[in-house]
């Protein structure tokens, strides 16, 4: 059974570098899409990007020049740097894994951007 | 105007049926997208519900009661999630989303209070 065990800074200054790792447990990275999403306190799902594999991505255009989603295989895990962070980017950010659409998510990071 | 529009809200009665409806923006055609749907829990990530296209060709996850369908209507440019027999735990919010120019966009959701 897989399991997806997400990290990261929970409270960041405007300016600042957000960074959130998902570790993957019990599964392969191999054959699956691993996509970012976001989700501000009260409001809806914004995808930010995906990785697969390979380390290719594909990056929603509202967030591109921000972004920087990364895998490492050797551990297992997927990575989200976004840059610049302000208020707006306050959120829980979600990993999620799919052979198509995102089908499993982890339980999120609550990253807070505050002066 | 939003890719995908969805009612904010909606309330119904143990035992009754809802419609939740996802509809397209003008110039985006239904008949050419599969919709998927996901159901959140206050707390909780998001659950992959189903996906669908057409009769052919959907998928209900595993573990997602029968009472929980898709279906389209093109008339009115929409994908609609149906519920019938609805359940106290089928309180959560509920969003939508497709695949569109590479990338994922989310519905804004649909609050759903069983009464």
């Amino acid at each position: 059974q897989v399991s997806l065990q997400q990290w990261g800074a929970g409270l960041l200054k405007p300016s600042e570098t957000l960074s959130v790792t998902c570790g993957v447990d019990g599964g392969s990275l191999s054959g699956y899409y691993w996509s970012w999403i976001r989700q501000p306190p009260g409001k809806g799902l914004e995808w930010i990007g995906e990785v697969v594999h390979s380390g290719s991505v594909n990056y929603n255009p509202s967030l591109k020049s921000r972004v920087t989603i990364s895998v490492d295989t050797s551990k297992n895990q997927i990575s989200l740097r976004l840059r610049s962070v302000a208020a707006a980017d306050t959120a829980l950010y979600y990993c999620a894994r799919g052979v198509w659409e995102p089908d499993y998510w982890g339980q999120g990071s609550l990253v807070i951007v505050s002066s | 105007q939003a890719v995908l529009t969805q009612p904010s809200s909606l309330s119904a009665s143990p035992g009754a049926s809802a419609s939740l409806t996802c509809t397209l923006r003008s110039g985006i055609n239904i008949r050419t997208y599969r919709i998927y749907w996901y159901q959140q829990k206050s707390g909780s990530p998001p659950q992959f519900l189903l996906r669908y296209n057409s009769d052919s060709d959907n998928l209900r996850a595993s573990g997602v009661p029968s009472r929980f369908s898709g279906s389209k209507d093109a008339s009115a440019n929409a994908g609609i999630l149906l519920i019938s027999g609805l359940q106290s735990e089928d309180e959560a919010d509920y969003y939508c989303l497709i695949w569109h120019n590479r990338v994922w966009v989310f519905g804004g959701g649909t609050k759903v209070t069983v009464l």
